[in-house]
């Protein structure tokens, strides 16, 4: 049964304060790695996807990468703004598309 | 580009009724999904639609759940008769055909999800 795990459960960081949130997984074949942001009291909002061991994707404070057995999520420099709680996920090579969550990591940054 | 929507936000009903949740996707995509989260636990899939066919319901708890996607556009999740356990949130996703383009980030977009409180 595909698993996600997602660490730590929640981080406080102070703004400027670089740090990582880790993500590993099982799966029986993996099609994609989805991080997820969420806000309280609004749905998923997608950062990115990978879909192989070695990939790297960026997005302003945010670096993604994954390797066979767990993601990173690199936050840079984090400003209070990126205060949520960030969703990792993957989807099976199974010809589901179903994608299974972890719990999350809650980010406080503040200022 | 309108979002995916989702109504109502918020229902609260007692225990032995019914509650009908609807989800509009975005345009155009052929794929909708139900996923569901219940108090301090993860996000859980509950169903697949391509189209208006039912891809994968291996996430639907009992049949209680009833979820319909007529004409292949808004779909539809009915709790008939509710039971306390099925309080949380409930979230609709949507995602284009991804054989149109395998490579590329094939992501699911989600709606704001609705709140049922079962009393």
């Amino acid at each position: 049964e595909d698993q996600v795990t997602q660490s730590p459960e929640a981080l406080r960081l102070q703004e400027g304060e670089s740090s990582s949130l880790n993500c590993s997984y099982t799966v029986s074949g993996l099609r994609g790695l989805f991080w997820y942001r969420q806000d309280p009291g609004k749905g998923p909002e997608f950062l990115f996807t990978l879909y192989s061991a070695g990939e790297e994707k960026e997005k302003e404070r945010l670096k993604a990468t994954l390797t066979k057995k767990e993601s990173f999520l690199h936050i840079t420099a984090p400003k209070p703004e990126d205060s949520a709680t960030y969703l990792c996920a993957v989807q099976g090579n199974t010809g589901f598309q179903k994608l299974v969550f972890g719990t999350g990591t809650r980010l406080l940054v503040s200022p | 580009e309108a979002g995916v929507t989702q109504f109502p936000s918020h229902s609260v009903i007692e225990k032995g009724q019914t509650v009908t949740l609807r989800c509009d996707p975005i345009s155009g995509h052929d794929n909708l999904y139900w996923y569901r989260r219940v108090m301090g636990k993860e996000i859980k899939f509950l169903l697949h639609f391509v189209k208006e066919s039912k891809q994968d319901e291996s996430g639907m708890p009992n049949n209680r759940f009833l979820a319909e996607r007529t004409g292949g556009t808004y779909s539809t999740l009915k709790v008939q008769p509710a039971e306390l356990e099925d309080s949380g949130v409930y979230f609709c996703a949507s995602s284009q055909d991804f054989r149109n383009s395998p490579f590329e980030d094939n992501e699911q977009f989600f709606g704001p999800g609705t709140r049922l409180t079962v009393l």
